[in-house]
């Protein structure tokens, strides 16, 4: 079975700090994709990767970035966190096929 | 601008009985489509796809129906169960333009006993 973890299921943080969530895949996945999820808005895509090293814009990359080092680990960063990044984020992987495999997510409070 | 839209919010049916959620979309380019189920706390989960050159795929209880000329696509469950009571939400793709999945806002189901 795919495996897509998340660092932290809760995380709280304050407006202006620094914010990292994790995303591992275990299943060797060459796409991997960051999304924030808001009522009656969906799944929104912040930014994915096709490779270690490539990154590419979703729809909604502003305040936020990524890295990605290695195949099974991608990174987004929300360099200064604000009260409207309050949301849930959701990490998922996928081969070189459409269907995505996704993590637990992460529910992110900027207070 | 949406280019998948589910305008069903929410969706409440009795146990036993058929489920229809609906979603259309813009792009014409869409050339694949998946439904995909949501429990609170939880990650999405794939339930079923389809491609452009179907017009109806069944796994189960679950079966997709898919529209081109209307860009229109629709997930039934039958026979509806209180385990089904999610949120569910349906994505296009376009296969040549890489694994990008474009999502519907969701339809909250509510399957009463």
């Amino acid at each position: 079975d795919v495996k897509v973890t998340q660092s932290s299921r809760y995380l709280v943080k304050r407006t202006g700090e620094k914010v990292f969530l994790e995303c591992v895949q275990d299943m060797d996945h060459e796409n991997m994709f960051w999304y924030r999820q808001d009522p009656g808005l969906g799944l929104r895509l912040i930014y994915f990767s096709y490779d270690v090293k490539m990154k590419e814009k979703g729809d909604i990359p502003e305040g936020y970035s990524v890295s990605r080092e290695k195949k099974e680990r991608f990174s987004l960063i929300l360099e200064s966190a604000s009260t409207n990044q309050t949301s849930m984020y959701l990490c998922a992987s996928s081969p070189q096929v459409v269907r995505q495999f996704f993590g637990p997510g992460t529910r992110l409070t900027v207070l | 601008d949406q280019q998948v839209k589910q305008n069903s919010p929410s969706l409440s049916v009795q146990e036993g009985r058929i489920s229809i959620l609906n979603c259309d979309y813009t792009n014409s380019m869409f050339d694949y489509f998946l439904w995909y189920k949501k429990y609170p706390a939880e990650g999405p989960t794939f339930l079923i796809s389809i491609s452009s050159i179907k017009d109806k795929n069944e796994d189960g209880r679950f079966t997709v129906f898919l529209n081109k000329s209307a860009k229109h696509l629709s997930l039934h469950i039958v026979p509806s169960q209180p385990g089904d009571s999610a949120v569910y939400f349906c994505a296009a793709g376009i296969k040549a333009a890489g694994n990008k999945l474009t999502f519907g806002g969701g339809t909250r189901v509510l399957v009463k006993p």
